[in-house]
């Protein structure tokens, strides 16, 4: 079983708040990963870590950001929601190499 | 750049029926390759992966073998059940640049009994 968890998994927010959604994994790994996901089901990488202090941008640009303070935590803020942003919000880690990735439940989030 | 192609979906099948889903790749080098599984409001599982040419991945009854002269890895099964209705993603993990997971755009399969 995998031990990476995100919070909440359901959210229904109006346009203009600030969220953060919580991702956060229990078995030490240095890696993290944002996902996108679109109706379509299509994944799309917005953000990535490779370690505490470490974020880089993936290849689907994306308003919302992320920090990484703890090795297990890797919140993704948007400071204004707006109605584009409705979508699924997966997270992932994984250990260097060439091994798998492990990832959360996820969290759907729409913007009313 | 690497890039994951699977068939496009949806894919019906009856219970019990042979199942196949294609995937290809490019990529630099030879890279790990996944088949994972999404169930309706999950995240994603690992299915099976394979790490070297010529080695097969199994699991829950599916199959994969990791063909480098076709750069092909579909994922089959034999005998599929109502609960394998789910969306399948093929997927490649980069060996450099930051060992990203490259998905392709998975591939939905309904079962019915």
């Amino acid at each position: 079983e995998a031990d990476i968890y995100q919070t909440p998994r359901y959210l229904v927010i109006g346009t203009g708040k600030k969220i953060t959604l919580e991702c956060s994994q229990t078995m030490g790994h240095d890696k993290m990963y944002w996902y996108q996901q679109d109706p379509g089901m299509e994944l799309h990488l917005i953000h990535y870590s490779y370690g505490v202090n470490s974020t880089e941008k993936g290849d689907l640009s994306s308003e919302s950001t992320v920090s990484r303070i703890r090795t297990e935590h890797f919140p993704l803020t948007l400071e204004s929601a707006r109605p584009s942003h409705t979508s699924q919000y997966l997270c992932a880690s994984s250990e260097w190499g060439n091994t798998e990735a492990f990832f959360g439940q996820g969290t759907r989030l729409t913007v009313v | 750049g690497n890039s994951v192609t699977q068939m496009e979906g949806p894919v019906t099948l009856s219970e019990e029926a042979f199942l196949t889903i294609n995937c290809t790749y490019t990529a630099t080098g030879y890279p790990s390759l996944f088949w994972y599984v999404q169930y309706p409001g999950e995240g994603l599982q690992l299915l099976l992966k394979a790490t070297k040419a010529d080695d097969k991945g199994s699991n829950k009854g599916f199959e994969a073998t990791y063909r480098k002269e076709t750069t092909s890895f579909h994922l089959e099964k034999g005998s599929v059940q109502v609960s394998d209705s789910a969306v399948y993603f093929c997927a490649l993990r980069e060996l450099t640049g930051g060992f990203k997971t490259i998905f392709g755009a998975g591939t939905r399969l309904f079962v019915k009994a």
